[in-house]
């Protein structure tokens, strides 16, 4: 049962601090993205990359963050500096692109900068 | 304009009883998808179901059917026989294809509670 995975699943660090995400995405998928979740704000997409290429970032805060994909099974968000507004859940989901790019989400970070 | 519109903040259904859950969304392209994603309280998103704007037939997955109405902008999801399990937050989105084809949107989601 092929499932995109997430590392770290929960990460608490203190404000100031660079915070790294990695997603290992769905093999053979070729797109995907990145979600931040909190209760204000619900689900914003952050980042979306199909073949390795980003997209659209356009709802990423381009001064403290950024996303890359260095190969096809590894997907980071990186925050440097961290700051307490950006406590939240972030998932990343892979999709086999196509018509309907049906995303498949991760299981998320859990991120509490304190 | 808000993009994708869920009213319903809180559902309740007695067990084995059919559901309907609420989404309008708001697109002037003519080529967009809907989605409909379940999250139980373990936090992870699941994808239930899709529907494409030039779809003849409305999406039926299990016991997860999407009762798609155009002209009205609706994606409704209609989960039938309800089950314990199905006791979790969901989520409609949409994407739009032309023009801005990058763009995902998802709506505030639904808190669906089952009774036994």
């Amino acid at each position: 049962d092929a499932r995109v995975t997430q590392t770290p699943r929960d990460k608490v660090t203190e404000m100031g601090q660079e915070v790294t995400m990695r997603c290992q995405p769905i093999l053979g998928h070729n797109t995907v993205f990145w979600y931040r979740q909190t209760m204000m704000q619900g689900l914003e997409l952050l980042a979306y990359f199909r073949n390795r290429a980003p997209l659209d970032d356009s709802g990423m805060p381009k001064d403290r963050f950024s996303a890359e994909m260095p190969d096809a099974t590894l997907a980071t968000l990186k925050i440097q500096p961290s700051e307490p507004r950006d406590s939240a859940v972030y998932f990343c989901a892979s999709g086999p692109g196509g018509d309907t790019d049906t995303q498949y989400f991760g299981p998320g970070t859990r991120l509490t900068v304190l | 304009a808000q993009k994708i519109t869920q009213t319903q903040p809180g559902m309740f259904v007695q067990e084995k009883e059919a559901v309907t859950l609420d989404c309008t969304y708001d697109t002037s392209d003519p080529s967009y998808g809907l989605f409909w994603y379940k999250q139980p309280s373990s936090g992870e998103m699941i994808f239930l179901i899709y529907q494409g704007s030039y779809d003849q037939q409305n999406a039926t997955e299990g016991r997860y059917s999407l009762n798609f109405q155009k002209a009205r902008k609706s994606a409704n999801l209609v989960i039938s026989a309800s089950q314990l399990g199905d006791s979790a937050m969901y989520f409609c989105a949409m994407r739009e294809y032309e023009d801005d084809g990058n763009q995902f949107y998802f709506g505030t989601g639904t808190s669906l509670t089952v009774i036994p």
